[in-house]
């Protein structure tokens, strides 16, 4: 069956530019996060959702990042006034909501922010 | 706070030669730790979930097990295609969210 996708895979753009990322979930997961892996560092968590509310925002890093999520599926994560720091892989996960189920990673997307 | 620490941070194999990557966690109860594989340019390969201390999970060359304070992930004559970086993830009673370690490079030549 089909995994997680996300789009675009590479994403690069200027300083100060708006960016969004798009997640499409695996059919009938209904939780979902996002994470962001920096070069050599390990992944760190964003934010969680689960349906459309999202009970975990603990670890998106300014105000400039939010996320939402429609119908229980797709979600966009946008980034506003893009910093060079904010560049990074982005990654997408979904699992059933069942407490330590494995969470199923999207394949990224890359921003950078030049 | 929880946290997950790796090592080492790069390991060099001859195939054939096995070895164990370390996972050395604190966290404020333990839901589950996970045992991830990722390749370059793409996202995490589920592959193993522990629950409890001394629970043993097995699969091809691979074989994690875990402990109260620490997972080692042991890998028994690895060859070539066994090359990825291994990441370890705690997920907390009180979360749902991963919380990674920087991950092992395993390398394995013939």
């Amino acid at each position: 069956g089909a995994g997680v996708s996300q789009s675009p895979s590479n994403k690069v753009t200027e300083k100060g530019k708006d960016v969004e990322l798009r997640c499409d979930p695996i059919s009938g997961h209904t939780a979902l996060y996002w994470y962001r892996q920096s070069l050599g560092q390990g992944l760190e968590f964003l934010i969680y959702f689960q349906g459309n509310s999202a009970p975990d925002k603990s670890g998106l890093p300014s105000d400039r990042f939010s996320a939402e999520r429609t119908g229980g599926s797709v979600s966009t994560l946008t980034i506003q006034r893009t910093q060079q720091e904010d560049s990074a892989v982005y990654l997408c996960a979904s699992s059933l909501e069942v407490a330590g189920a494995r969470q199923y990673f999207g394949p990224g997307t890359r921003l950078t922010v030049t | 706070e929880d946290q997950v620490t790796q090592s080492p941070e790069a390991l060099r194999l001859q195939e054939g030669e096995s070895s164990s990557l370390n996972c050395s966690y604190t966290v404020s109860g333990l839901r589950g730790l996970f045992w991830y594989r990722q390749d370059p340019g793409k996202g995490p390969e589920f592959l193993f979930t522990l629950y409890s201390a001394g629970e043993e999970k097995e699969k091809e060359r691979l074989k994690a097990t875990l402990t109260k304070k620490e997972s080692f992930l042991h890998i028994t004559a690895p060859k070539p295609e066994d090359s990825a970086t291994y990441l370890c993830a705690v997920q907390a009673f009180n979360t749902d969210k991963l919380i990674f370690g920087t991950g092992t490079r395993l390398q394995v030549f013939p």
